[in-house]
């Protein structure tokens, strides 16, 4: 069965630094997302990503991070200079469609930010 | 506001016994819904859906759902629980057919008691 995959599992970083969080989404869809879960709260919804751009983001997706589809696989979220509050687990998404198209999730990565 | 609320935070039930776990939507127009689980250390698997028709829809590991339009509602069920349930639970909403994003409920933790 096709699935997400997102790389690495765990991370730790330094407040300031830059982090980059790494997802293949099922290789025939073409809607991708990020989504992230602070520890105790919601999902919440960060970006989607369709045609090699931003279709949506909310209002948390701000300056400091960004998406980017380097090749026909990786889908990948970086934060440029990461804080307290971004600790939180990080998950990747993709749909083939939108509407009522399932979206299929990533395993998540969790980011420590110390 | 768009919103998709969880009254009930964690839940437990006996192994066996019957299971309801509530979802409330506040939106103009039906959205699309889902219900997703969380077990631990995995990502999030859809276990069913909703866009139209009948109002009752079966999903994976024998749970269902009903659609209640007049209550604003789509409540998870499933008449037997057994203790590999225990997870914790989404619902999820998209608002319109043109966009992918995924309005989250804050979760239901299910624990299941021998």
């Amino acid at each position: 069965e096709p699935e997400v995959t997102q790389t690495p599992s765990h991370q730790v970083t330094q407040m300031g630094q830059e982090v980059i969080l790494r997802c293949v989404p099922i290789s025939n869809h073409l809607y991708f997302y990020w989504y992230r879960q602070i520890l105790g709260q919601k999902v919440e919804f960060l970006v989607s990503f369709y045609n090699n751009e931003i279709s949506e983001k909310s209002e948390i997706f701000d300056d400091q991070f960004s998406v980017e589809r380097p090749d026909g696989s990786n889908f990948t979220l970086k934060i440029r200079s990461t804080k307290l509050e971004d600790s939180a687990m990080y998950f990747c998404a993709s749909s083939a469609r939108t509407g009522p198209d399932e979206a299929f999730f990533g395993q998540g990565t969790r980011l420590t930010v110390v | 506001a768009q919103s998709v609320t969880q009254p009930d935070i964690h839940i437990t039930v006996s192994e066996g016994a019957s299971l309801e776990l509530r979802c409330n939507y506040s939106y103009g127009a039906t959205p699309y819904l889902f219900w997703y689980v969380q077990s631990p250390g995995q990502g999030l698997q859809l276990l069913l859906k909703y866009f139209s028709g009948d109002t009752l829809v079966q999903g994976i590991k024998g749970f269902e759902a009903e659609f209640k339009r007049s209550q604003s509602s789509f409540n998870l069920r499933k008449p037997s629980v057994h203790w590999s349930d225990a997870a914790e639970y989404f619902c999820a909403a998209r608002p319109s057919s043109n966009t992918g994003k995924l309005i989250f409920g804050q979760g239901t933790t299910l624990q299941v008691k021998p």
